[in-house]
């Protein structure tokens, strides 16, 4: 079946550290993104990026990087210049094109800082 | 710029009672609109949708949402709520206007709906 994968799960970090979270999808779509969501406060876009080798900031990209190589990959680097870290993040896809014809979602890596 | 407005953080239900879910967004162009569902430690998965056409539009499993121009609403409705409702809820908003805006969702803040029996 087509999906998005997120892996791990769970994870946990040092501060201090760089932690790098896995997006995969078999949908062939072109546009990926990654979310940040947080309690009360809905999700937040981190980076997206619409075209293999591109990719654009979001609204709340410091302390984030990404890359964007294959087509079905999009992983996100969480680096020791976030201040806050701990976070649920969500990875979609969406076909790109003129229409949003809605996302596809994985299920999420939970991220927290020890 | 497009935003989201959803009025009501939480909202507890009693089983088989109905609901509305309210939603306002803010947008100088053309909108797409969605609603999303998320169940604890879960990612989204898309309810439904209006991109055009018919202004209520309805999910399989009960719920419906109207897109309201003047209003500039998109309220998420079920005559009666089940305990496996129990989930939170986001609305979102596309356009389709051009160029990198293409594609990008920007998201209300959620709404916790519990049902209660």
């Amino acid at each position: 079946d087509g999906g998005i994968t997120q892996s791990p799960k769970y994870l946990f970090r040092k501060e201090g550290q760089n932690v790098t979270l896995s997006c995969e999808q078999n949908l062939n779509h072109d546009a990926m993104y990654w979310y940040r969501q947080d309690p009360g406060q809905g999700l937040r876009l981190i980076y997206y990026s619409q075209i293999v080798n591109d990719f654009q900031k979001g609204d709340i990209a410091e302390g984030y990087s990404v890359s964007r190589e294959k087509k079905e990959s999009f992983p996100l680097t969480v680096t020791s210049a976030q201040k806050n870290p701990t976070a649920f993040y969500l990875c979609a896809s969406n076909p790109a094109g003129p229409f949003n014809y809605g996302y596809t979602f994985g299920s999420g890596t939970r991220l927290t800082v020890v | 710029a497009q935003s989201v407005t959803q009025l009501d953080s939480q909202v507890p239900v009693f089983e088989e009672a109905p609901v509305e879910l309210r939603c306002n967004y803010s947008s100088s162009v053309s909108v797409y609109l969605f609603w999303y569902v998320q169940y604890p430690n879960q990612g989204l998965q898309l309810l439904l949708k209006y991109l055009s056409g018919s202004t209520l539009v309805k999910s399989i499993n009960g719920f419906e949402a109207e897109f309201n121009k003047s209003q500039t609403s998109f309220h998420l409705r079920k005559p009666s709520v089940h305990i496996s409702d129990t989930a939170e809820y986001f609305c979102a908003v596309s356009t389709n206007a051009g160029g990198t805006s293409y594609g990008k969702l920007t998201f209300g803040q959620g709404t916790i709906l519990t049902v209660h029996p």
